[in-house]
């Protein structure tokens, strides 16, 4: 176990409406990352926060939104879900630096209908 | 843009030797990492080659040619339990310090 928790783990929403995802990183990590990963492919790259700021974004719309925590615990939004949206969600925890290992959460299934 | 190209499947016994490539197409990066990923669950970290050549860890060996834009991952004395979705992924100059890319990933079955 990576001690990186998220939750759900698995969520049904339908188009249009808004979802939330939890992520609790490691203990003494201070940078969380989101991954989105479509079935059958290697996860994509959402955004970063360190020390409660984005400092990073990936190829993903506004609607595509984050926070993180003063104790490095993170959340994720999408709003106006499409059908498209329908993923494995990832989070990943590090120590900013030159330590190359993520330490991934088990993920959160979101299947939109 | 960047791009990881690895094989999409590919098939070996149990206790052989199994060599997953993967080349890119990228303007620089700090190293290339792998990652195992089971049935759908959370990647784990398998190995890191920040310079070129062969790092080894355990049944597993990562290398790395930049020259050659291209690495690979070799597994031995397979067993069933690495049956698994393998990806390659680096981590590019600029942008976000912690980011990922990842390759689009090989599925490893082991057979008896």
């Amino acid at each position: 176990e990576t001690g990186v928790t998220q939750s759900p783990t698995h969520l049904i929403k339908t188009r249009g409406q808004q979802v939330t995802l939890r992520c609790s990183s490691q203990s003494g990590h201070n940078t969380v990352s989101w991954y989105q990963q479509a079935l059958g492919q290697g996860p994509q790259f959402i955004f970063q926060y360190y020390r409660e700021e984005e400092n990073g974004r990936g190829n993903f719309p506004p609607r595509f939104s984050g926070l993180q925590f003063p104790n490095y615990s993170s959340e994720l939004n999408v709003n106006a879900l499409e059908l498209d949206d329908s993923a494995l969600y990832l989070c990943a925890s590090s120590q900013r630096g030159p330590n190359p290992e993520a330490f991934f959460g088990q993920g959160t299934r979101l299947t939109v209908v | 843009g960047q791009s990881l190209e690895q094989p999409s499947e590919v098939t070996a016994v149990e206790g052989a030797i199994v060599q997953i490539n993967c080349t890119y197409q990228t303007s620089g990066f700090y190293g290339l990492s792998w990652y195992q990923q089971h049935d759908g669950g959370a990647p784990t970290f398998l190995s890191y080659n920040a310079l070129d050549g062969l790092e080894e860890t355990g049944r597993f060996s990562s290398f790395l040619s930049r020259s050659d834009s291209y690495g690979y991952l070799l597994l031995q004395e397979l067993q069933m339990k690495d049956s698994a979705s393998y990806f390659c992924a680096v981590r590019p100059y600029g942008g976000a310090t912690n980011k990922l890319i990842f390759g689009t990933g090989t599925l490893l079955a082991v057979q008896p």
